[in-house]
Parts: structure tokens; sequence; C-alpha cells
């Protein structure tokens, strides 16, 4: 399974667009990319998945270039109650597989 | 729907003592999948059970162990415990064949503190 490298921490401010990126060089073919919130004392929480250009929800929006080497996580105009560690995976899984976690993003907002 | 529940919310435990876990999982799936997360770290797989038996298995040792009931809750076993035992077990559930590529529904996890 790819291997992730995403930012250990983030701070922004409410009303703020809040972009993380992840960079995993060595995606596979078959590989998605998917990103996941947990609050503390929380279980994860699926955001969005994606395999290449652009996909949005109501939550957020990812972007993978063409070379599928990174993506990026961007949350609109966020608020306090956005704060929380973000996720992403990289893989198959085989549908429903076994996940990979690294250690994620810790987002902070600030008033 | 009451989505996926785990029981009980928080369990004190001495060392070498044995404990169980429960998950039931959301209504129509029938995957379960469990993780241990350490403080400050991700959840890391521990295994995934299906059709009552186990499926996937992550890097942990054979002191943990589960089971799979007909109507898809599981529970997972935990043997001889060791202070490092001490986390958060989260269980995820999920439907095969449905749903997107590695979208699995968490429960709020059961915080495990071995003294």
């Amino acid at each position: 399974l790819a291997k992730t490298t995403q930012p250990i921490s983030m701070d922004s401010y409410e009303g703020q667009e809040v972009n993380i990126t992840c960079s995993h060089n060595n995606i596979a073919t078959n590989d998605y990319i998917t990103w996941y919130q947990q609050f503390p004392s929380q279980g994860p929480r699926f955001i969005i998945q994606g395999y290449k250009t652009k996909v949005t929800n109501e939550v957020a929006s990812l972007f993978i270039p063409a070379d599928r080497k990174s993506s990026t996580l961007s949350l609109p105009r966020v608020s306090l109650s956005d704060t929380a560690v973000y996720y992403c995976l990289v893989g198959a899984g085989g549908s429903q597989g076994n996940l990979i976690f690294g250690k994620g993003t810790k987002l902070s907002v600030k008033p | 729907d009451a989505g996926v529940t785990q029981s009980p919310t928080h369990l004190i435990k001495t060392r070498g003592q044995q404990v169980t876990l429960r998950c039931s999982p959301k209504s129509g799936h029938d995957t379960v999948s469990w993780y241990q997360q350490a403080l400050g770290q991700g959840p890391q797989f521990i295994f995934q059970y299906y059709e009552e038996e186990e499926r996937q298995r992550g890097n942990f040792p054979d002191r943990f162990s589960g089971h799979q009931f007909p109507n898809y809750s599981s529970e997972l076993n935990v043997n001889a415990l060791l202070l490092g035992d001490s986390a958060l077990y989260l269980c995820a559930s999920s439907s095969r064949g449905q749903g997107a590529y590695n979208e699995q529904f968490f429960g709020p996890g059961t915080r495990l503190t071995v003294l």
C-alpha cells in the first residue's frame, strides 16, 4: 500500500479556506485516495474519495493532479467545529478492506 | 439508524487480565473491522470479519482474537494484557459490494486502560 505524507499540523481562522496536501509518490494504478476526519474521542468519519481530477461534495473538495502523486483536500470557509485530525489514505483496499492510517494532520481553527 | 455502537465506553484492567469488547455494526452492514488507536497516533488495523470468519489480519499477536456472530455483531478479545495495550479500540462496519472503496463507518470506540 502506498505511503502518505501530510503536514503534522495546520492553523487557520474561521471563514478561511483550508487546503491540506498529501503526498503519495508510490500510488498504484488501482489505488483510490480517501480522506477521513476524526474528532477527539470519536471514530474517524469518511469525508471524500477520488481517483483523479476533482471531486466535490457538500463538505469538501478533493483535487488530484494528473500524475496522482499528491492530492489536496480543500475545506471551504472553515468553522471552529472543523477543528479535527484529517487523515489521507491511499489504497484499493479491496473494497472495504483494511485501512492504513498515518498520523494525520491536526487542523486547529481559531476564532 | 443507530450507526455503529460499541460497549463498554471505558474499561480499566490490570496487566495479565483478559478483556472482551463488543461491537454492533450499522444496519445493513455485514463486515466488521477492528482498529487500535494509541494516543497521538492514527488507527492501526487489527483484523476484519465477514461471514463469521477472520478475512484479513494486521500485524497484531495472537493475544488478539475475535468473533463475529450470525447477526453480524462482533467481539474483540485480548488476553494477557500489557501496559502497551492501553488505547482506543475502534470498530468499523461496511457492506461488501456497496459504497465507495475504503469507506467504513466507525463507532465511538472503547477506551481501554491497562494498569
